[in-house]
């Protein structure tokens, strides 16, 4: 699977968007970008994924450029619990044991 | 979303003796599991894929006679961490999905070895 470079930290004020780059300049035609968070001390969580077209569900948007090489993570309205490490992973789903690799991920600190 | 759940949450142990970990998909079935550690401020590293009915596949550097993982029905994998030792001592977390896409993860389980 491609490798994915994230930076190690930002953050942003509480009610702003938060808009968390990846790039993936490496990525295959049948590879999907998934992002993941992690709260301190628990297991992560499913966000969001795409192929190609940016996509939107109740937690996040998800914008790929039109190459496939970058995507931005956008949280519309950030507050205090996505405090989070967030994970930028790419994967080419070849089946039911298609593994997740996780990086180093990108912590993101939201202030009040 | 789907829930994973695992049990316990927390564990101590004494050097040498050996701890189970169970890891459920509660509103699922999952033909396969992952099983993952994670050390202090590290990411997560892939232990096993667990697969209902089959041996496991370990990862290359995880030794298969020391974590031993069983998944006997479709929403049942167990890990078993034998001859438990301090350096054992770690954040053990399982995921399955309902989908192709989507990993749902377990809340983890804090192992600590005395």
């Amino acid at each position: 699977d491609a490798k994915t470079t994230q930076p190690t930290s930002m953050d942003c004020a509480e009610g702003r968007a938060a808009n968390l780059p990846c790039n993936h300049s490496t990525i295959s035609g049948n590879e999907y970008v998934y992002w993941y968070r992690q709260i301190h001390s628990q297991g992560p969580q499913y966000i969001i994924h795409g192929l190609k077209n940016n996509e939107t569900n109740e937690m996040a948007s998800l914008i790929i450029t039109e190459d496939r090489k970058s995507s931005t993570l956008i949280l519309p309205h950030a507050t205090l619990r996505d405090t989070a490490v967030y994970y930028c992973i790419v994967r080419a789903y070849t089946g039911a044991n298609s593994k997740l690799t996780f990086g180093k991920g990108i912590t993101l600190s939201v202030r009040p | 979303g789907a829930v994973v759940s695992q049990h316990p949450s927390r564990v101590i142990c004494k050097s040498g003796t050996s701890v189970k970990i169970e890891c459920r998909s509660l509103d699922f079935q999952a033909t396969t599991m992952f099983w993952y550690r994670q050390f202090p401020k590290q990411s997560l590293m892939l232990m096993a894929t667990s697969n209902e009915g089959s041996k496991a596949t370990y990862e290359q550097g995880v030794e298969k006679d020391k974590f031993l993982i069983n998944h006997a029905s479709l929403t049942l994998s167990t890990l078993t961490v034998t001859s438990a030792h301090p350096e054992d001592s770690s954040f053990y977390i399982c995921s399955a999905g309902p989908g192709p896409h989507e990993q749902y993860f377990g809340p983890g389980t804090r192992l600590t070895v005395t």
